[in-house]
């Protein structure tokens, strides 16, 4: 298993404005995912991180807007640039514990984001 | 594009009942399938996983069968409690480590 821990779990932010969303994982993984899930809809992935190289978005996803890092194997940051109401969702870090393998994915508390 | 559908969006029952939730998926090809619960704020916890090969598995009181040839599965609690009462997500993989999730069906368990 994984255990991820996700900063902020909430926050509440002004239009126009950026945010970081950290994730820490408790072992070395391999694949890191950011996931969006706006109300009353299934979470949708955005990208996949992994280390050492530049994250793959997505349809509908782009790195200006969502920029990750991914320094190393236990961690990763997602940024949610100059935002807009329409950002107001839970973004959730995941992993794939077994580096690779089709195995569960675990994911992180998420954090809640409101856009004023 | 695979797409996953949940029916019902939403249920209500008494302690005690035995439910049913439903999954459907329209790509067959799929590795896995997996059921997940989502409490408020603590984000998702991963209850089943069901490799394409198998036809069901089992934990505790709740057990999810597969039917991949028709795209379908379905997640039996036996016995429901409060405790029970959450959000249900069912999510297929497919492709290089991507999960489709579905909307999800809202259970509340009433004492």
């Amino acid at each position: 298993s994984a255990v991820i821990s996700q900063k902020p779990s909430r926050d509440i932010c002004q239009r126009g404005t950026s945010l970081t969303i950290q994730c820490q994982v408790d072992s070395q993984v391999t694949m890191m995912f950011w996931y969006r899930q706006q109300p009353g809809q299934s979470l949708t992935l955005i990208a996949t991180a992994n280390q050492g190289s530049e994250a793959t978005y997505e349809s509908g996803f782009v790195i200006d807007k969502f920029p990750i890092s991914r320094p190393n194997l236990t961690f990763s940051t997602l940024t949610v640039s100059n935002m807009s109401p329409e950002d107001s969702s839970i973004y959730l870090c995941s992993v794939e514990a077994s580096g690779g393998v089709r195995d569960i994915q675990y994911f992180g508390a998420g954090t809640r984001l409101s856009v004023l | 594009k695979q797409e996953v559908t949940q029916i019902p969006a939403a249920l209500s029952v008494p302690e005690g009942e035995n439910l049913v939730l439903n999954c459907s998926f329209t790509d067959s090809a799929i590795y896995n399938l997996q059921w997940f619960r989502q409490d408020p704020g603590k984000g998702l916890t991963s209850l089943l996983l069901i490799q394409s090969s198998q036809r069901e598995q089992t934990s505790g009181r709740l057990n999810a069968s597969l039917d991949k040839s028709s795209g379908r599965s379905t997640l039996y609690i036996a016995a429901s409690q409060p405790g029970d009462s959450a959000t249900y997500l069912c999510a297929v993989l497919s492709g290089y480590s991507t999960l489709t999730f579905g909307k999800g069906t809202m259970l509340l368990v009433s004492p």
